[in-house]
């Protein structure tokens, strides 16, 4: 069974434009979180969906905004960007049932310039 | 407010060793507590989970210890193995409808031959 995938890898922006970014989930799962990753920071929770709706929200401004589709595929976008934006960005799906296993994808690393 | 206190930072060992890594939490509402190993430039990979009901889970090398009532929770990596060498995350997820994990800082493993 392929993993989660993520495109593009790697994006390089100018400070004021914006960004969007995707996740196509392990097959079968209907539960897609994403995650910022910065040395500073840590793994930082930004939003959770599942059956298309925004299940939770961590705390990132209204710049940050996701959205998922009937296939389960999953796309955050990063309006407005700051120089402060540059990440790796992780998704993770899941079953989302008691079987609670996240699984990760490779990230996009995000560089704002 | 940082819920998960991951320590040490980081962790030299030599080949044949063990490693400790120890988490400690403060949400009582947690119920799920996976352990990720990240290479640098991959996702995190999923290494091992336990829930509170069980004190040790061992999977080959890898064993995890709980102690619910001291709200902590350790991995420790038997016959420590150069290829070991990668950043350790442990994570937390409280019971609930929601599949946000609450992450440690990471632990950086180097396990010298």
């Amino acid at each position: 069974k392929a993993g989660v995938t993520q495109t593009p890898r790697y994006l390089i922006k100018t400070r004021g434009q914006q960004v969007t970014l995707s996740c196509s989930p392990i097959s079968g799962h209907r539960s897609v979180s994403w995650y910022q990753q910065t040395p500073g920071q840590g793994l930082q929770f930004l939003f959770e969906y599942f059956s298309e709706t925004q299940r939770n929200k961590g705390n990132f401004p209204g710049r940050f905004s996701g959205r998922q589709f009937s296939n389960s595929r999953s796309e955050m976008n990063v309006s407005t960007l700051e120089l402060g934006d540059s990440a790796l960005y992780l998704c993770a799906s899941s079953l989302s049932t008691l079987g609670y296993e996240q699984y990760f994808g490779p990230g996009t690393r995000l560089t704002v310039t | 407010q940082q819920q998960v206190k991951q320590s040490p930072q980081s962790l030299i060992v030599q080949k044949g060793g063990i490693s400790i890594i120890n988490c400690a939490y403060e949400n009582t509402a947690f119920d799920y507590f996976p352990w990720y190993q990240q290479f640098p430039g991959k996702g995190p990979a999923l290494l091992i989970a336990i829930r509170p009901d069980v004190s040790e889970k061992k999977e080959g090398r890898f064993t995890i210890s709980f102690n619910k009532s001291a709200k902590q929770f350790s991995l420790h990596i038997m016959d420590s193995q150069p290829g070991d060498s990668a950043t350790y995350f442990c994570a937390a997820k409280a019971q609930g409808g929601s599949e946000k994990l609450v992450f440690g800082k990471g632990t950086k493993l180097t396990v010298n031959p």
